[in-house]
């Protein structure tokens, strides 16, 4: 199994910002995923996360609005840009394994924009 | 498409009661399975996940889960319900590995003493 770490784990951000979260796995991992879950709703997929490519991206989601980095095997990043209170929400990174069904999730980051 | 349902939106049992949560998948190649729970305020535990094999699938907490592929179906069941189980639960699905989970739209548990 691989144990996931987000941060931050809450966050206050006014209209307009940015807030940047990140996703760190204990171990390599081929896949990761970004999830949004808006309040009293389930899972959505942002997009995934492949090393060494660009993300791809769900329909409804851009890159300008939520750009994505994987540097590594174990790492990414999910930017939230130009926030309205829309976008408050959880924001979840999930990681899976080369040829594994299996994902594993963090914690989430909760972020509410005023 | 590709779709999970959770027909019930909110259960309420009484504590030591038993427990099924009904999820079901669209039909087409079996998918593989599984059961998420999210307490308020914490994220994602899997319960459980069905691959291959046996159709009955125990997991953690005194879950079991079983496939039914003639109804596309994955429900969740426990004998006897602790309050400590109150909780939102999630189905979610995967035809392909590597690609991310489907999930339905969740299930709140409440128990009442």
């Amino acid at each position: 199994s691989a144990v996931i770490s987000q941060k931050p784990s809450r966050d206050i951000c006014q209209r307009g910002t940015s807030l940047t979260i990140q996703c760190q796995v204990d171990s390599q991992v081929t896949m990761m995923f970004w999830y949004r879950q808006q309040p009293g709703q389930s899972l959505t997929l942002i997009a995934t996360a492949n090393q060494g490519s660009e993300a791809t991206y769900e329909s409804g989601f851009v890159i300008d609005k939520f750009p994505i980095s994987r540097p590594n095997l174990t790492f990414s990043t999910l930017t939230v840009s130009n926030m309205s209170p829309e976008d408050s929400s959880i924001y979840l990174c999930s990681a899976s394994a080369s040829g594994s069904y299996e994902q594993y999730f963090g914690p989430g980051t909760r972020l509410t924009v005023t | 498409a590709q779709s999970v349902t959770q027909p019930d939106i909110h259960i309420t049992v009484s504590e030591g009661a038993s427990l099924e949560l009904r999820c079901n998948y669209s039909y087409g190649a079996t998918p593989y399975l599984f059961w998420y729970v999210q307490s308020p305020g914490q994220g994602l535990q899997l319960l459980l996940k069905y691959f291959s094999g046996d159709t009955l699938v125990q997991g953690i907490k005194g879950f079991e889960a079983e496939f039914k592929r003639s109804q596309s179906s994955f429900n969740l069941r426990k004998p006897s319900v602790h309050w400590s189980d109150a909780a939102e639960y999630f189905c979610a699905v995967d035809w392909q590995a590597g690609t991310a989970l489907i999930f339905g739209k969740g299930t709140t548990l409440s128990v009442s003493s």
